[in-house]
């Protein structure tokens, strides 16, 4: 299955600035996904990237709080805008594997002050 | 919409303990069910996938089936170790729709040496 590096692993950020979160596949992938993890709740998936178009936002996400790019088959980045203490989450990216599931990144542990 | 729940939310049970872990879900159309393992503040790690043509899975000391017509699974783990404390969840990707795992809200095993 694919191997997923993303970074940072953590960050302490104050509030009203942006963080960017990278994840790097050592394979070509079609579609790559964003999660959050809010504490102590389950992943909510924010969007899904495609290569070469607009990424697709799910409900309660919108495209100004977390740009995403996705300039290649085997990278992504998501930004996380105008931080306020709500936005303090673990944040993954995920890529499908076909008929072995899914594999995830080790995470962002972002905490805005 | 596609719902997964996990009950309990919670279990402490001492070393050496046979487990079962229970994941249900409202729409019986998936495509598969993933369970993942999660570290304090870290990424997923896969466990198991099981197809929706496939009834159980096995790897080491776990065990997953499905039944797809009762909308349920369930993770077995045999011999239960110190090691094997972590969150657990259950995810399912529905068919026809997009490849989006819906996830359930885990849960926190502790096993007590």
């Amino acid at each position: 299955s694919a191997v997923i590096s993303q970074k940072p692993s953590r960050d302490i950020c104050q509030r009203g600035t942006s963080l960017t979160i990278q994840c790097q596949v050592d394979s070509q992938v079609t579609m790559m996904f964003w999660y959050r993890q809010q504490p102590g709740q389950s992943l909510t998936l924010i969007a899904t990237a495609n290569q070469g178009s607009e990424a697709t936002y799910e409900s309660g996400f919108v495209i100004d709080k977390f740009p995403i790019s996705r300039p290649n088959l085997t990278f992504s980045t998501l930004t996380v805008s105008n931080m306020s203490p709500e936005d303090s989450s673990i944040y993954l990216c995920s890529v499908a594997g076909g008929q072995r599931g899914y594999t995830f990144g080790s995470g962002t542990r972002l905490t805005v002050v | 919409k596609q719902e997964v729940t996990q009950i309990p939310a919670a279990l402490s049970v001492p070393e050496g303990e046979n487990l079962v872990l229970n994941c249900s879900f409202t729409d019986s159309a998936i495509y598969n069910l993933q369970w993942f393992r999660q570290d304090p503040g870290k990424g997923l790690t896969s466990l198991l996938l099981i197809q929706s043509s496939q009834r159980e899975q096995t790897s080491g000391r776990l065990n997953a089936s499905l039944d797809k017509s009762s909308g349920r699974s369930t993770l077995y783990i045999a011999a239960s170790q110190p090691g094997d404390s972590a969150t657990y969840l259950c995810a399912v990707t529905t068919q026809g729709g997009s490849e989006k795992l819906v996830f359930g809200k885990g849960m926190k095993l502790t096993v007590n040496p």
